[in-house]
């Protein structure tokens, strides 16, 4: 099985600030990584996918980066509501693996 | 609007079963994989069954192979769990999740509400 890695596990920031959360795969996975942001008792939401590729609707300060076995999610610019657990998802081959997410608090 | 509202949870008995349901409404139900995801309390996302648009494919965690069973319905556009040999560990709750055919490996697009399955004596 495929493991992701995130680092760090617990994040706080305060708004405006820029952060980066990383996610390391145990063998590489090419591009077929995705990013969700879920909120305390709701259902994750699609952020990213195809490592870099924006979803619909997502604003344009999430932004994705990395292939092989190194990836990022940025937050140019922290706002209220994106505090927030994150997770990235490695859909390169079953069984399909989470990282185990980055909690953002408010600092 | 894309709709995905999970039923069938509750509380079972070690070694008991359930059937969940995901009634799926808004998207061409045939045309999409479906999956199912499980947070336990307090804990972060499994990945716990995914099943092709035709049902044709099937695959599911090692954690819960030979005792889960995915399914669906084309025609009433549903999604189905069937949950047998429960254990404490099930205790979670339970998504269901569209995959649109995008690039990146499909990923998970719309998710139901959850439903909770509680899984104790």
């Amino acid at each position: 099985d495929i493991q992701l890695t995130q680092s760090p596990s617990f994040l706080s920031a305060s708004v405006g600030d820029r952060v980066t959360i990383t996610c390391r795969a145990s063998q590489g996975i090419s591009s077929y990584l995705a990013w969700y942001q879920q909120k305390p008792g709701k259902a994750p939401k699609l952020l990213m996918y195809a490592a870099s590729t924006l979803q619909s609707g997502v604003p344009s300060r999430f932004s994705g980066s990395g292939s092989g076995t190194e990836f990022t999610l940025t937050i140019s610019s922290l706002q209220p509501e994106d505090f927030a657990t994150y997770y990235c998802q490695q859909l390169n081959s079953y069984p399909i693996t989470f990282g185990q997410g980055t909690r953002l608090e408010i600092k | 609007e894309v709709q995905l509202l999970e039923s069938g949870g509750g509380l079972v008995q070690p070694g008991g079963s359930l059937r969940l349901s995901c009634a799926a409404s808004g998207f061409t139900f045939s045309n999409y994989a479906m999956t199912w995801v499980r947070q336990a309390p307090g804990k972060g996302l499994e990945w716990v069954s995914g099943i092709s648009d035709s049902g044709g494919g099937t695959y599911y965690a090692d954690s819960v192979k030979g005792r889960f069973t995915i399914s669906r319905d084309n025609s009433k556009n549903t999604l189905y769990l069937q949950m047998n040999r429960l254990r404490a560990e099930d205790t979670a709750v339970y998504y269901c999740a569209n995959r649109p055919k995008l690039s990146g490996g499909w990923p998970f697009d719309y998710w139901g509400q959850g439903t909770l399955v509680t899984v104790s004596s």
